[in-house]
Parts: structure tokens; sequence; C-alpha cells
């Protein structure tokens, strides 16, 4: 299994403003992933990011509202830019490498205001 | 469109009975099923897993029931406790081997009570 600690654990921003999100793994993984789990509804994948090359965002979601790095095989960060009151929500960071399981950090959570 | 989907957003089960979850998913290309568990607070924690080549797997007091027919798998978890209460998200990829995307259900919120 993989140890990943995320932080911050919550934040509360003012709307308008960026929050940057660090995700850091104990074990060098090929696949990393940020979801999103709005209030009261499921895990929403953003994007998966790989590195060495540009994340994939799923439908829904644009680089420029959310950039991610992936600096190396055991870190990556998920910005939430320009940030309004309907991002409020969990973002979870994830990894998953071949023929293994997924694990998930803890989860931030934030309130923008 | 939903690919996985949990029917049922709460489950109350009384202490030392079987909770029995569901979930059903639509994409025919899913081979690899997993149930994860999620406290407020928490991210979601890796349960069981079942092949698309088995139809059941047991881990403990949770056992995993796969339908492909029906496309429709269930987690069993004998005898009940407390801490068992916490939102149970199951989850579906395809290609399993190749370390893809999970797409999960909305869902389902346990409370055993004592």
């Amino acid at each position: 299994s993989a140890v990943i600690s995320q932080k911050p654990s919550r934040d509360i921003c003012q709307r308008g403003t960026s929050l940057t999100i660090q995700c850091q793994v104990d074990s060098q993984v090929t696949m990393m992933f940020w979801y999103r789990q709005q209030p009261g509804q499921s895990l929403t994948l953003i994007a998966t990011a790989n590195q060495g090359s540009e994340a994939t965002y799923e439908s829904g979601f644009v680089i420029d509202k959310f950039p991610i790095s992936r600096p190396n095989l055991t870190f990556s960060t998920l910005t939430v830019s320009n940030m309004s009151p309907e991002d409020s929500s969990i973002y979870l960071c994830s990894v998953r490498d071949l023929n293994t399981e997924a694990f998930f950090g803890q989860g931030t959570r934030l309130t923008v205001v | 469109d939903q690919q996985v989907k949990q029917n049922s957003p709460s489950l109350s089960v009384q202490e030392g009975r079987i909770s029995i979850l569901n979930c059903d998913y639509t994409n025919s290309m899913f081979d690899y099923f997993l149930w994860y568990k999620k406290y407020p607070a928490e991210g979601p924690t890796f349960l069981i897993s079942i092949s698309s080549i088995k139809d059941k797997n047991e881990d403990g007091r949770f056992t995993v029931f796969l339908n492909k027919s029906a496309k429709h798998l269930s987690l069993h978890i004998v005898p009940s406790q407390p801490g068992d209460s916490a939102v149970y998200f199951c989850a579906a990829s395809a290609n399993h081997n190749a370390g893809n995307m999970l797409t999960f259900g909305g869902g389902t919120r346990l409370m055993v009570k004592p």
C-alpha cells in the first residue's frame, strides 16, 4: 500500500483567489489522480497526472481552472484557480500503479466564501 | 450518464446483523470492481475487490458478490459492527491491469445501531 500525505487538510478561501493542494506519496508511483467530491455527491475524477507529461483532464474540467504539476514520481499539486463558492468541495489525491488498488489521501476540504 | 450506480443512499442495520450494499453498472468493459469505505474528514479506504473472472471474493467479515449477467455487485458485511458506520462507495475500472481510472458510484451511508 501507499501512504499519501495531502495538505492542507482544510481551508477557507475568498472568492477570486487560488489555492494549491499538495500530495506527497511515500513511494514512486506512475499514476496520480485528482478527484473532487462535492457535498453529498460521489467522487468525480478531475484529471490524471503522469510524470513527464501534461495532465489529462476529464470532461468538464480544464487546465486553466485546475492546473496540475507532477514534477516527479512522488509528488503532485492541484491548483483551484479563481475560486467561486461552487468550487467548495473535498479534493482528493489518489495513486494507483499497475495491478494495484487505488489509495487516497485524507482529502482537502475547501470552502469558498 | 452514471456508469456506476448505488440506488440506496442510506441503510440502517442492527449490530450483529448482515449489511448488504448494492451496486449496478452499465459499462460492459469494466473488469475490476472495488469497494471503499469513507469516514468524515478522511479519504476513502480500500476494503475489498473482485475481478470479473470471479463471482465471489471473501475477506473476513466482508464478501463481495459479482453477477456479470445482471451487471450487479453487492457487498455483504457480517456481522455488522457500529464501527462499520460510514459511507461505502463501489468503484469500477476497465483494463484494470493498466492502472486505469476508477469510476465511482454515488455512495451508500451505512448506519449500524448498537
